[in-house]
């Protein structure tokens, strides 16, 4: 079974720039949450989709946003890079609610110049 | 306040020495789950385990061992005769109420040859 994955693995963007990172789930789950991770701040929680509803979100401003698609599959984008963003953005899928551990992708590497 | 609280930031150890790492929780839920997951440098956090609060007992896998107790709100994390491969930031991780996962600051362990 196929685990979590995440594209692009690496990328570099300018500050002010916007970017898009994808996360193919598990196969069969449906809940897909995202996490950021510095090396500061720890893992943070940014939100979590499950059936293409947002159904939790973390204290992230509304630069950082996301959706699921129907297949499960989701998306998160953050526009007018900062600095400050520069982190490691870990995707988690899970078959909750009738499963309660989650599953993470490799993460993407986002560095902001 | 719910959380979950890893005291020791890094941990050094020689190899075949038996490391504990600590992990204290907090919630007013009669009904919540706990876990510890692995991040080698690749960057994915490596599910380890999982803990319903309705179970008590300890886990024994390999050389890995758990110690959860409610008296003390805690979850650690034994693992006997460390080696190399073993070094990684370890976290724990609360999931509280089924709503959302509170993650430790991590452990990060260094276990030299």
């Amino acid at each position: 079974k196929a685990g979590v994955t995440q594209t692009p693995r690496y990328l570099i963007k300018t500050r002010g720039q916007q970017v898009t990172l994808s996360c193919s789930p598990i196969s069969g789950h449906r809940s897909v949450s995202w996490y950021q991770q510095t090396p500061g701040q720890g893992l943070q929680f940014l939100f979590e989709y499950f059936s293409e509803t947002q159904r939790n979100k973390g204290n992230f401003p509304g630069r950082f946003s996301g959706r699921q698609f129907s297949n499960s599959r989701s998306e998160m984008n953050v526009s007018t890079l900062e600095l400050g963003d520069s982190a490691l953005y870990l995707c988690a899928s899970s078959s909750r609610p009738e499963g309660n551990t989650i599953y993470f992708g490799e993460g993407s590497w986002l560095t902001v110049v | 306040a719910q959380k979950v609280t890893q005291a020791q930031t890094e941990i050094s150890v020689v190899e075949k020495e038996d490391v504990t790492l600590d992990c204290v929780y907090e919630t007013r839920d009669t009904t919540y789950y706990l876990f510890w997951y692995k991040q080698p440098p690749s960057g994915e956090l490596v599910f380890l385990i999982r803990r319903n609060s309705f179970d008590e007992q300890n886990e024994i896998s390999g050389r890995y061992s758990w110690n959860f107790q409610k008296s003390t709100s805690s979850f650690n994390f034994t693992i006997t005769a460390s080696q190399v491969v073993d070094s990684a930031v370890y976290f724990c991780a609360g999931l509280y109420n089924f709503n959302k996962f509170y993650f430790g600051s991590g452990t990060k362990l260094n276990v030299k040859p």
